[in-house]
């Protein structure tokens, strides 16, 4: 099955610089990586996704990378604020949700 | 937020024991997921259903087992509730067919086996 690993576990920036996340998968048939943010006490929410036919997607300071042949992808976050603090996760999928596989989690913090 | 409620919030019972978790969705989506999320694991998937009476397993299903009977409910049950077994228990939900994308998920149950 689909395996996906998330680095760093914990992520430390000062607010205004940017934060960036990276995850790994292993099935090449993986196509659908969506990133969810959890607050604490929280629910996950999704942030932002892409599929395997696009590169780059961006939504205002929140942007996503893609790269089928290394089989990795990235969150960038840029002018990071406090509000961006919470747990990121990453997932990947060959087929849908009933075949999401999510990373492990980074704790970002971000320090005024 | 979407129309997902789990019940009950918080629980505490003993080795052994059963427990129901239940999952209520106002938004007649047809999809439905149970989770676990534990430190260092990120969100498991359990079981999930695909519409009333079709469910099936997902990646951590040995010890629990589901049930769908009506669009809305999607009940998840702990025969005989065991220590590996605490954690925070997500539903979520999704509409649309297989590859559309957003999961929303309840608030979440902490379970605690003693």
């Amino acid at each position: 099955g689909e395996n996906v690993e998330q680095h760093p576990s914990t992520l430390s920036v000062q607010e205004g610089d940017s934060a960036v996340i990276k995850c790994t998968y292993s099935d090449s048939a993986s196509n659908y990586f969506p990133w969810y943010k959890q607050e604490l006490g929280k629910r996950p929410q999704l942030i932002i996704d892409i599929r395997s036919n696009v590169g780059e997607k961006k939504d205002q300071r929140i942007a996503v990378t893609l790269n089928k042949t290394a089989k990795h992808f990235s969150l960038h976050i840029t002018e990071t604020q406090p509000e961006d603090s919470a747990v990121y996760f990453c997932a990947a999928s060959p087929s849908g949700n009933e075949k999401l596989t999510f990373g492990t989690g980074t704790r970002l913090t971000i320090i005024p | 937020d979407a129309g997902i409620t789990q019940s009950p919030r918080h629980k505490v019972t003993e080795t052994g024991t059963p427990v129901t978790l239940r999952c209520h969705q106002t938004e007649n989506h047809r999809y439905m997921y149970w989770y676990r999320q534990d430190p260092g694991h990120g969100l498991r998937l359990i079981h999930y259903s695909y519409g009333v009476k079709d469910t099936d397993k997902g990646e951590v299903s040995d010890g629990y087992s589901v049930s769908r009977s009506k669009t809305e409910d999607f009940l998840l049950t702990l025969e005989s509730a065991t220590s590996s077994q605490t954690s925070v228990y997500f539903c979520a939900i999704s509409g649309g067919g297989p590859g559309t994308g957003e999961l929303f998920f309840g608030e979440g149950s902490r379970l605690t086996v003693l």
